[in-house]
């Protein structure tokens, strides 16, 4: 049964300290999604890849969040330095991208609980 | 993109049909209807889409009014592990590179033993 895999599944932090939140998506899928859940805000995409490029980061803060894949199996998310507003339950999601298909499903992993004191 | 509008919460007995309403009024033509749910502590995960046709699967049906304004979410027999919160989205094929999924805020169900 494949899944998407997050590590760790959660994280507790101090403000101004780097955290590094990894993923591995479903093997042969091409894309690759970062949510964020909050109590205030809800389910928001912060940044998505197809085939390890970038093709959506506009729902992440620049100046603190960086997203990555350094290959086809690791997308990684990192915030740096991290404040106690960032505390949220962070989703990676994978999706096939197969092409010409834009209403595939989208498969999440089990999520990063992070807290940031 | 289109908004959807559903309960903030219901309940309903174990072993009963369920349905979840979901109002989409401004709903486009290219719009597809999916329906994703997160069950506690666990990433949300698809249920069931479609476009005009009601469709059915192993897990739910979809009603879909003829005027694809509404849908119905239907769990023919619901159990405990039904209990989730219910996402109605709205998906436009015709927004190539738009791939996220736009959550709001779905709908609790709970089920009562």
């Amino acid at each position: 049964d494949a899944r998407v895999t997050q590590t760790p599944r959660h994280k507790v932090t101090e403000m101004g300290q780097e955290v590094t939140m990894r993923c591995q998506p479903i093997l042969g899928h091409n894309t690759v999604f970062w949510y964020r859940q909050t109590m205030m805000q809800g389910l928001e995409l912060l940044a998505y890849f197809r085939n390890r490029a970038p093709l959506d980061d506009s729902g992440m803060p620049k100046d603190r969040f960086s997203a990555e894949m350094p290959d086809a199996t690791l997308a990684t998310l990192k915030i740096q330095p991290s404040e106690p507003r960032d505390s949220a339950v962070y989703f990676c999601a994978s999706a096939p991208g197969t092409s010409g298909t834009y209403q595939e499903t989208q498969y999440f992993g089990p999520g990063t609980r992070l807290l940031v004191l | 993109d289109a908004k959807t509008t559903q309960p903030n919460s219901m309940e309903s007995n174990e072993e009963e049909p369920v349905h979840l309403p979901c109002n989409h009024s401004t709903i486009s033509g290219t719009d597809y209807i999916h329906w994703y749910r997160q069950l506690p502590s666990q990433g949300p995960e698809y249920v069931i889409h479609g476009l005009t046709s009601n469709v059915n699967n192993r897990m739910a049906s979809l009603a879909i009014a003829e005027d694809r304004k509404s849908s119905t979410l239907i769990l023919h027999r619901a159990t405990l592990r039904d209990a989730a919160v219910y996402y109605c989205i709205l998906r436009d094929v015709a927004n190539f590179g738009n791939e996220k999924l736009t959550f709001g805020t779905g709908t609790r169900l709970t089920i009562i033993p």
